[in-house]
């Protein structure tokens, strides 16, 4: 059974740091790409990046929107995604969800998703 | 980016049809995604490449479409289909969600 599980969500100052971490298992981590994506309360789900597989060389992609300030990573050894976010502002308050990101033939989509994590950014 | 536009919400009986609609800024081809979310849940998918059904997905579950314009319905609607769904494409990068459309009893 795919399980995500997401934690190190809190509050945190604006200006401050944060480093998500996603506990993946039942499925072989290496051979799958990892998003992460936030929905801000009563909002739409935004995706924010995506890291490649083994095959692929674990590289990232990232939304304009964050970039620069979001860092994703992975440990392949334990099986955990993150998502270290710097900079952070009052309007990056959301649900920050982990997601596998898996393709069958062309199509690419979210197939699992983790319950969440809860990040307040607020003085 | 590729603005995805869904109605707010829709009012349904039970055991009637829902449909929702989610039209593309520009062709996504049939890269497009639907997802349930129930409250204080995360999103659930549903359907992927227009009109293939995720697994262990029951078949009152269907989507259609390609290019711009595309529909996903469910019917008959149980009580349990009451959520807000979302329409999500994976054409180009950054990869962008549907504002939701919330499923309501009538």
């Amino acid at each position: 059974e795919v399980k995500l599980l997401e934690s190190g969500g809190g509050l945190v100052q604006p200006g401050g740091s944060l480093r998500l971490s996603c506990a993946a298992s039942g499925f072989t981590f290496t051979d799958f790409y990892m998003s992460w994506i936030r929905q801000p309360p009563g909002k739409a789900p935004e995706w924010l990046g995506v890291i490649r597989n083994k095959a692929n060389g674990y590289t990232t992609e990232y939304n304009p929107s964050v970039k620069g300030r979001f860092t994703i990573s992975r440990d392949n050894t334990q099986n955990i995604l993150y998502l270290q976010m710097n900079t952070l502002r009052a309007e990056d308050t959301a649900i920050y969800y982990c997601a596998r990101f898996t393709t069958v033939v062309f199509y690419w989509y979210f197939d699992f998703w983790g319950p969440g994590t809860m990040v307040t950014v607020s003085s | 980016d590729i603005v995805l536009t869904q109605s707010p919400a829709l009012a349904v009986s039970l055991g009637q049809r829902a449909t929702i609609s989610c039209r593309a800024s520009e062709s996504v081809r049939s890269s497009m995604h639907w997802y349930q979310q129930k409250s204080g849940q995360q999103p659930k998918l549903l359907i992927y490449g227009a009109s293939n059904l995720a697994s262990g997905v029951p078949a009152r579950f269907s989507g259609s479409g390609s290019g711009t314009d595309f529909t996903f319905t469910i019917d008959p609607v149980e009580a349990d289909d009451i959520a807000t769904y979302y329409c999500q494409q994976s054409r180009n990068d950054p990869y962008t969600f549907g504002a939701g459309t919330k499923l309501e009893l009538k």
